[in-house]
């Protein structure tokens, strides 16, 4: 399978400070990437799809200037949590979508578990 | 009704049995099925994807498709205690995948 990494797999900041989690594809480029949550013993949620290049786009009801989000190459996409409180505290997980040989398929990187004093 | 349904569970099966897990979808126009797999903690990993009618083996697993009743569903054949995790099952609608809320299998030693 395909190889998706993520910065960092824990962070733990006080409130008011910002986050930013990378989110690396190793193995192939991804023009599209997405960005879930995940809340304890609760489904994943998609946030938002970011697209290489261009802006990101966000699911109804996500902050898009709480989360920013930057596609800066087929490689990597980052996720920046502005203004953190204790209620974004959660499960962040990346993910890369890759298109090859026919298949049309979504790898995950590992998540970064953050916790906002 | 949800776009995709699965049985929370947990599914308790023994070691050595067959894992049967199932999920329906609402879309008739939906292409593209995937199964996941998650420990507790973790993040999904890719188990298989399922295109056609039919079953599609892969090793002890096996994914099922049946469009007309729209349902898809896994077979964990030989099941070890190291598969017990949340089974989550996917739909692909355009460019996003609509997630299930995951079936817990839990394999007895």
């Amino acid at each position: 399978g395909a190889v998706v990494s993520q910065h960092p797999s824990r962070v733990i900041c006080k409130s008011g400070t910002s986050v930013k989690i990378e989110c690396r594809s190793l193995d192939f480029q991804a023009t599209t990437m997405f960005w879930y949550r995940q809340f304890p013993k609760q489904s994943l949620m998609l946030m938002a799809t970011s697209n290489e290049g261009s802006k990101a786009t966000y699911e109804q009801g996500v902050e898009k200037d709480k989360f920013l989000i930057n596609h800066a190459s087929l490689t990597l996409s980052t996720l920046t949590v502005t203004s953190a409180h204790p209620e974004d505290s959660s499960f962040y997980i990346c993910s890369a979508r890759r298109t090859s040989g026919g298949a049309d398929t979504q790898y995950f990187g590992p998540g970064t578990r953050l916790t906002v004093l | 009704q949800k776009e995709v349904e699965q049985n929370s569970g947990p599914l308790s099966v023994p070691e050595g049995a067959i894992a049967s897990l199932n999920c329906t979808y609402s879309d008739r126009g939906s292409q593209s099925f995937f199964w996941y797999r998650q420990y507790s903690g973790k993040s999904p990993e890719l188990i298989m994807f399922i295109y056609s009618n039919g079953d599609k083996e892969d090793g002890r697993f096996t994914a099922q498709l049946n469009k007309a009743s729209q349902y898809v569903s896994l077979l964990i054949r030989d099941s070890q205690p190291s598969d017990s995790a949340t089974y989550l099952c996917a739909v692909r609608k355009g460019y996003k995948y609509i997630f299930g809320t995951g079936t817990r299998l839990k394999v007895l030693a």
